[in-house]
């Protein structure tokens, strides 16, 4: 079966610009995790869905970064005024529930700002 | 959160077996331990995990300590396509938060 998708597969924005990164679960997959991958580093977690209802954004470094969820499928990471800071792998993942299954990533879009 | 230790790299034969440790000393009593490996270009995948009972499946095998301090992943006969990085997490089912806390892993090499 399919696994999850994360689009676009590269990103280049300039600093300041608004970008939009989009993640298609596994179907049926009730919990969706963002994480964000910095270069040579494991992953660290910015935030986490069930269903569509956003119940840990502890993660997010600041009030530029924007998560969504909204029928509880398709997930949204946005950011707002990039920094080159923001230059990093975003990974996503699913899981049938949040306790005990394990989390199916996507490859994740490669965020370039210049 | 449990903090764990791992080799920064290692290296090992095609076809030949596979031992990558983890320590985990701050473990507490409900963590399971996960494996996840990283592809080079690729999102991480999940391995195996454990809570106190060895554990095998199909990629690999996860010993665990009688004290739950470390645990080693086994890898029975090392392919090229293992070479990744090998990731060792506790994950407390029972806590508030679900998501994984990864550390710097091991890079694992398979010489042909």
């Amino acid at each position: 079966g399919a696994g999850v998708s994360q689009s676009p597969r590269y990103k280049v924005a300039k600093r300041g610009q608004d970008v939009a990164l989009r993640c298609d679960p596994i179907s049926g997959h009730v919990s969706l995790f963002w994480y964000q991958q910095a270069l040579g580093q494991g992953p660290e977690f910015l935030t986490y869905f069930q269903n569509e209802a956003q119940l840990d954004k502890s993660g997010l470094p600041s009030d530029r970064f924007f998560a969504e969820r909204p029928e509880g499928s398709v997930s949204t990471l946005k950011i707002q005024r990039t920094q080159q800071e923001d230059s990093a792998v975003y990974l996503c993942a699913s899981s049938l529930d949040r306790v005990g299954q394990p989390q199916h990533f996507g490859d994740g879009t490669r965020l370039s700002i210049l | 959160d449990a903090k764990t230790t791992q080799p920064n790299s290692m290296e090992s034969n095609e076809e030949e077996p596979v031992h990558l440790p983890c320590n985990h000393s701050t473990i507490s009593g409900t963590d399971y331990i996960h494996w996840y490996r990283q592809l080079p270009s690729q999102g991480p995948e999940y391995v195996i995990h454990g809570l106190t009972s060895n554990v095998n499946n199909r990629m690999a095998s996860l010993a665990i300590a009688e004290d739950r301090k470390s645990s080693t992943l086994i890898l029975h006969r090392a392919t090229l396509r293992d070479a990744a990085v090998y990731y060792c997490i506790p994950t407390n089912y029972g806590g508030s938060q679900g998501n994984l806390i990864f550390g710097k892993g091991t890079k694992l090499s398979v010489k042909p």
